[in-house]
């Protein structure tokens, strides 16, 4: 079955710096990579996603980036605010079947 | 307003007890999902369903047991079985289509052993 690798664990960076958390993934069939942010304690609510079919989206300050020959995908978010501190989780699933999420990334962005 | 509705927010447990988990949603989903969090280990599925009055188990199922009456509704029991009960509970729905659409998630049960 699918299984998704996450990294960085913990990412700090300073306010107005970029930050990237990458994926990987095992079933090449996969084809839906969705991005989720979760405060202390709220949901995870969906930040972006991406389909297999295309390489790249963005959404104003945050960008995902999809390579299906080596399996990963990552997170691009610019010029990075202190709302922007949370968990971030990607998943991976192939057609029909369910998420497999990763760890989790902690996020902090230091004023 | 339209969206996932978990109780309650937080929830003790006695040994031997079972606790039930509610999940409503008003989204006209067909999909719902429970999943549990633990620290460092993201979301683990523990049971799904794509179709009322049919479910599934997920990764974790053992010592959960789940129902699928209504279409809006897909409560969760932690069985006494279940001997690491604590943990955040995520319940999730989503549109089933040709392809894969994103799980919306409702604000969680966090589960305690007294």
């Amino acid at each position: 079955g699918e299984n998704v690798e996450q990294h960085p664990s913990t990412l700090s960076v300073q306010e107005g710096d970029s930050a990237v958390i990458k994926c990987t993934y095992s079933d090449s069939a996969s084809n839906y990579f969705p991005w989720y942010k979760q405060e202390l304690g709220k949901r995870p609510q969906l930040i972006i996603d991406i389909r297999s079919n295309v390489g790249e989206k963005k959404d104003q300050r945050i960008a995902v980036t999809l390579n299906k020959t080596a399996k990963h995908f990552s997170l691009h978010i610019t010029e990075t605010q202190p709302e922007d501190s949370a968990v971030y989780f990607c998943a991976a699933s192939p057609p029909g079947q369910n998420f497999v999420f990763g760890p989790g990334t902690r996020l902090s962005v230091l004023p | 307003d339209g969206g996932i509705t978990q109780s309650p927010k937080y929830l003790f447990r006695k040994e031997g007890q079972n606790v039930t988990l509610s999940c409503e949603q008003n989204l006209n989903h067909d999909a719902m999902y429970w999943y549990r969090q633990d620290p460092g280990q993201g979301l683990r599925l523990i049971y799904y369903s794509q179709i009322v009055n049919d479910f599934q188990k997920g990764d974790i199922a053992e010592g959960y047991s789940v129902s699928r009456e209504k279409k809006e509704s897909f409560p969760l029991t932690v069985t006494s079985a279940q001997k690491n009960p604590t943990a955040f509970y995520l319940c999730a729905s989503s549109i089933v289509g040709v392809s894969n659409q994103p799980q919306h998630f409702g604000d969680g049960t966090r589960l305690s052993i007294l």
